[in-house]
């Protein structure tokens, strides 16, 4: 299973524009990057996911580098309710499983 | 927004009982998964699930586990002799009409084994 890394926390303040890295320099042509979260006590929550081009949906953007070695989350206006723990996930185009990393923590202030 | 449900919320066992986890997925959804997550540690991938078969699994998941579909609309995890280190979170997901969609999670059921 192709590996992620992501830093293990980010602060931001409410309202501010917060990007999340992710590096998955081992990614294979036909790995499809995900993003999912988990809020606290709940369990994880489709973000987004994308395979080479920049991504848009109601809740984030994902921009994914040209080589797809990297890509980063962007939300584009922190809420109090973004606080939680984001997780970049490769999955290979013959699997539907989802291998979670530890992710990075999201705090948010008001 | 449709929702996948589990129950119980909460499960307390004791040692070598039987646990079963039922999940309701979304209607029109043909892919089922079970995660668990124990308390500070990943989300781990058990097994998955496409028309009444195991379609991949985990080292977890070995033969005290066992999934079925009984009635066609819940998903049930079984744990045939709960060990301590069952004790988790336990996630039921569910996922559309083709390999890869979007996997929904369920809210989770709590299991404590004694």
């Amino acid at each position: 299973d192709a590996k992620t890394t992501q830093p293990n926390s980010m602060e931001s303040n409410e309202e501010e524009p917060v990007h999340l890295p992710c590096n998955h320099s081992t990614i294979s042509g036909t790995d499809y990057i995900h993003w999912y979260r988990q809020l606290p006590s709940q369990g994880p929550e489709y973000v987004i996911h994308g395979l080479t081009s920049n991504v848009n949906n109601r809740m984030a953007s994902l921009a994914i580098a040209e080589d797809r070695k990297s890509s980063t989350l962007i939300l584009h206006r922190a809420t109090l309710r973004d606080a939680a723990v984001y997780y970049c996930i490769l999955r290979s185009y013959n699997t539907d499983k989802l291998i979670f990393g530890t992710g990075t923590r999201l705090q948010v202030f008001p | 927004e449709p929702e996948v449900t589990q129950t119980p919320s909460h499960q307390v066992t004791q040692m070598g009982q039987e646990v079963i986890l039922r999940c309701v997925p979304i209607s029109n959804h043909l892919y089922f998964y079970w995660y668990r997550q124990i308390l500070g540690q990943k989300v781990e991938f058990l097994v998955s699930f496409y028309n009444n078969e195991i379609s991949e699994k985990s080292e977890i998941f070995d033969d005290q586990f066992s999934v079925e579909r009984p009635d066609g609309s819940n998903f049930t995890l079984k744990i045939r002799s709960t060990k301590l280190e069952d004790s988790a979170m336990y996630f039921c997901a569910a996922a559309g009409v083709r390999v890869g969609e979007t996997q929904y999670f369920g809210p989770g059921t709590r299991l404590l084994v004694l």
